[in-house]
């Protein structure tokens, strides 16, 4: 049971080039999410899904693109990467039963990617 | 929308010390409120949870957190610290009927001998 898994680990892209990163859990959680972390502002949602095949926006998503066509895996795309997306990117899992339950995220361990 | 303030951004401790990292938050409606914690270089791991019911919650590594309805807060305790502790801590806060997690921005905890 690998939990949440992340590729790749580290990346450095150029201005303009567009990347990948990939998400897979074997939890059989319905939700997942992307986060980016940078200094001193905490994790802030960019895009999550709450099932295959569906997508929403988070707090910052300009910039970046989702596709969730397994339930096992999310995908996070930059088209065109800028200097303002060097962060380091989380994906998180989490089931939902609905009602009082309540949603404890299991987090991969991170994507660093810089953009020069 | 509910949000986080984690009121201080580093917490030098020394080792066998006690430690109090403070969150609070604002929400006009029932949140849920967890503790992650971030080791060097890893992911974030959960150190506890207040869902309802005893407001002191006890954690993973001897940590604990009281949350006060009145004061809106949820601080989190150790009373000895460890080397091993030095990490980012988060406080993260839900409505109880979202899934939906809004982080503060942390507060790093450096142990030193």
């Amino acid at each position: 049971n690998a939990g949440v898994t992340q590729t790749p680990k580290f990346r450095v892209l150029k201005t303009g080039q567009s990347m990948t990163l990939l998400c897979a859990q074997d939890m059989n959680h319905e939700y997942m999410y992307w986060y980016r972390q940078d200094p001193g502002m905490g994790l802030r949602l960019i895009h999550y899904s709450v099932g295959e095949g569906t997508t929403a926006k988070g707090e910052v998503p300009d910039g970046y693109n989702v596709s969730r066509l397994k339930k096992q895996n999310f995908l996070l795309g930059l088209e065109s990467a800028a200097p303002s997306q060097t962060s380091v990117y989380f994906c998180a899992s989490s089931y939902w039963v609905g009602g009082s339950s309540y949603n404890e995220q299991f987090f991969g361990p991170g994507t660093r990617l810089t953009v020069l | 929308a509910q949000s986080v303030t984690q009121l201080d951004s580093q917490v030098p401790v020394f080792e066998e010390a006690p430690v109090e990292l403070r969150c609070n938050y604002s929400s006009s409606v029932s949140v849920y409120l967890f503790w992650y914690v971030q080791y060097p270089n890893q992911g974030l791991q959960l150190l506890l949870k207040y869902l309802s019911g005893s407001t002191l919650v006890k954690g993973i590594n001897g940590f604990e957190a009281e949350f006060n309805k009145s004061q809106t807060s949820f601080h989190l305790r150790k009373p000895s610290v460890h080397i091993s502790d030095t990490a980012e801590y988060f406080c993260a806060v839900s409505r109880s009927n979202d899934y939906k997690l809004s982080f503060g921005a942390g507060t790093t905890v450096t142990v030193r001998a």
